[in-house]
């Protein structure tokens, strides 16, 4: 199974809103990933989670929170969003977090973002 | 910054045609990666190159690695409206914390009209 799974699949939020992105992977593999994609765009790294540790933040703004609680599940809580945080949040998850293996990434289809 | 170029960025082919899209950077890779992105839907890992002059294949898709480990190639032959989508490169590398991360090329978009 190289399934990544994300849930929701599409989410609109006022910039009121407390919302939270849900990413499940059940491969065995110890390192989290959250990417940010704007259209016509590559992924841009936001965080990374390594045995359950957040390892990388890419200066990410605080609105963005992201959560680990355990070696298949990560989260992405999101609070007083603007909107040009509208985008493709993308969850990945790799083998490892550290070596050849940790560059090949397994995605998930992504939540597609609009805050109005 | 190792920045990652690819060309073209747009490509727009009649079904049944050949490509070929480039990945380049002035530094040496210790790997790459190929993903092809369809729209709304996240990257899928198509293949890793590790050792220079190194060519894998996958169907109708063949990946060459440079002899130097500063370039890849990703060759489409009679191309398919399936083949759609578009093509990103990726490396590996180590941010200032010492933490590995990728990084991403610009990507390819590939359009094959039926």
């Amino acid at each position: 199974d190289t399934e990544v799974t994300q849930t929701p699949k599409h989410l609109v939020m006022g910039m009121t809103n407390k919302k939270s992105l849900k990413c499940e992977q059940h491969m065995g593999h110890r390192a989290m990933y959250w990417y940010k994609q704007k259209a016509k765009k590559p992924p841009e790294l936001m965080f990374v989670y390594s045995y359950e540790k957040l390892s990388i933040n890419e200066s990410v703004p605080s609105r963005f929170s992201p959560e680990c609680p355990n070696s298949s599940l990560l989260n992405l809580h999101l609070h007083a969003l603007q909107p040009e945080d509208s985008a493709l949040y993308l969850c990945a998850s790799s083998q490892a977090a550290s070596g050849s293996l940790s560059y090949e990434q397994y995605f998930g289809p992504g939540t597609r973002l609009t805050v109005t | 910054t190792q920045l990652l170029e690819q060309s073209p960025q747009f490509l727009s082919i009649q079904e049944g045609e050949n490509l070929t899209v480039y990945c380049n950077s002035s530094s040496v890779f210790s790997s790459l990666q190929w993903y092809r992105q369809e729209p709304g839907e996240g990257p899928v890992l198509l293949v890793t190159v590790v050792t220079g002059g190194e060519v894998k294949k996958l169907k109708r898709l063949t990946f060459q690695f440079g002899d130097a480990r500063k370039d890849s190639s990703l060759h489409i032959t009679a191309a398919q409206p399936g083949d759609t989508g578009l093509y990103l490169c990726a490396r590996g590398g180590v941010n200032s914390g010492g933490y590995q991360k990728v990084t991403f090329g610009i990507g390819t978009k590939l359009q094959v009209i039926p």
